[in-house]
This record gives structure tokens, sequence and C-alpha cells, in this order.
């Protein structure tokens, strides 16, 4: 079976940096993906991780410790538009199944 | 180019009534996926189809049936709808290029079941 495990909540304030952990135990593992999805929409894409290490797109980077099972997304500069709830996604056997975690709704103080 | 469309965007059904959910995309991808959310659950996958002609399983396929009819579309069917599948339910699809792997959500079917 896959679990993934996500802090429900988190709070940072405008203009600062915030990383948000996701640890995942899942048989199978081929990559981990980050979706941020704002409130009354749908869930867009912000990175993929298929290799250790750190990708960086921008004010958002993610990183993924395949050894650890362990990933988090990194968004710097924080803006109000950021606030929304972010998911990690695990890619299963690469066989195309993806499966969510629960999600992170982070809120953003001026 | 309009991504990946949904039909219904809303629907309230009776207990035990039934109904199809249709999901299109044009961006001939491959892959695509029925997911539900529900409040503090994430999204949960429900079928997903690798390939046309094939389908399998999520984690949550009780109560549901999908068919790929065809490489752009991917349907939902509820044959006896119950409250507990009052939700926000959202098509994906999705293709591996440069090494990475993204999913294209659709803006989502509210249903009620009362």
């Amino acid at each position: 079976g896959q679990s993934l495990e996500q802090p429900s909540e988190v709070t940072a304030v405008e203009g600062a940096i915030v990383q948000i952990n996701c640890t995942y135990q899942t048989s199978g593992f081929y990559g981990l993906s980050w979706y941020q999805q704002h409130d009354g929409g749908a869930p867009t894409f912000l990175s993929y991780n298929a290799l250790d290490g750190l990708e960086e797109t921008g004010r958002f980077s993610s990183f993924l410790s395949r050894s650890d099972s362990y990933g988090y997304l990194l968004l710097q500069e924080l803006q109000m538009k950021d606030s929304a709830s972010y998911f990690c996604a695990v890619e299963v056997n690469r066989d195309d199944k993806i499966i969510f975690g629960k999600g992170t709704r982070l809120h953003i103080l001026p | 180019n309009a991504g990946v469309t949904q039909t219904p965007k809303f629907q309230v059904l009776k207990t035990g009534q039934s109904m199809t959910l249709q999901c299109a995309q044009d961006m001939n991808h491959n892959s695509m996926y029925w997911y539900r959310q529900d409040p503090g659950m994430g999204l949960r996958l429900i079928y997903y189809s690798a390939s046309e002609g094939t389908t399998d399983k999520g984690e949550v396929p009780n109560g549901y049936n999908v068919s790929r009819l065809n490489k752009r579309e991917f349907s939902l069917r509820l044959e006896s709808a119950a409250p507990s599948q009052t939700s926000v339910y959202f098509c994906a699809s999705s293709d591996r290029r440069d090494g990475s792997y993204e999913q294209y959500f659709g803006p989502g079917t509210r249903l009620t079941v009362t």
C-alpha cells in the first residue's frame, strides 16, 4: 500500500521562506510531485522529482531523498497569492498510478 | 486547446439514482484519472487508465465504474448513488515528457447526493 504524511497547516509571513515536508511509505516508489490548489479551484502542477536532489523553478524548489523516503517543497519570497493548499503525490511502479497526500494548508500573514 | 473538460459542473442526485460524469482531454495524453476530493481527505484515486483500452482500480473504486471510450475520453459512472458519494470529482490526464510527469486537472464536478 501507500501512505503519505504532510502537515495539515503551516503559517508564514509574507516575504519569508517556508518549507512543507512530505514523508511517504510506498512500495514501488518512482517519483514525487507537488501540486497547488486554491480554494474552489483545480490542482495545478508545481514540480516533479524522480532523482535525489533539489529542483528549482523560480520561487519554488522541491527536494527528494529516496533513501529517507522524504521530500519537501520550498517556497521563497512568499506572496499573499501563495495562500493555498499544497499536495505531495507519489508515482507508483512507473505505471502511471498517482496517489496524493491529504494536503497542507498554507496561511500567509501580512 | 481546451485542456481537460468535465461535464456537468454541478449535479444533485437522489439516493439510488445513476449518472455518468464525462471527461475529455485534447492534449493527446495516454493516461487519465478520476479522483474525488472531500474536506480534509486530499484527493483520492478512484480509477485510472494508463492507455486506451485499459483501466485499473485506485484507492476507492467501490460504487464506481469507468470507461475509457477512446484516447480522449474517460467517463465515470455511479450506478446507484449514495450520500457517501457526495464530493467534488476531478478528472486528470498526464504524460511523461522530458523526465517529468505532470497531471493536468479539469475544473471538477460538484456532486451532491441527497
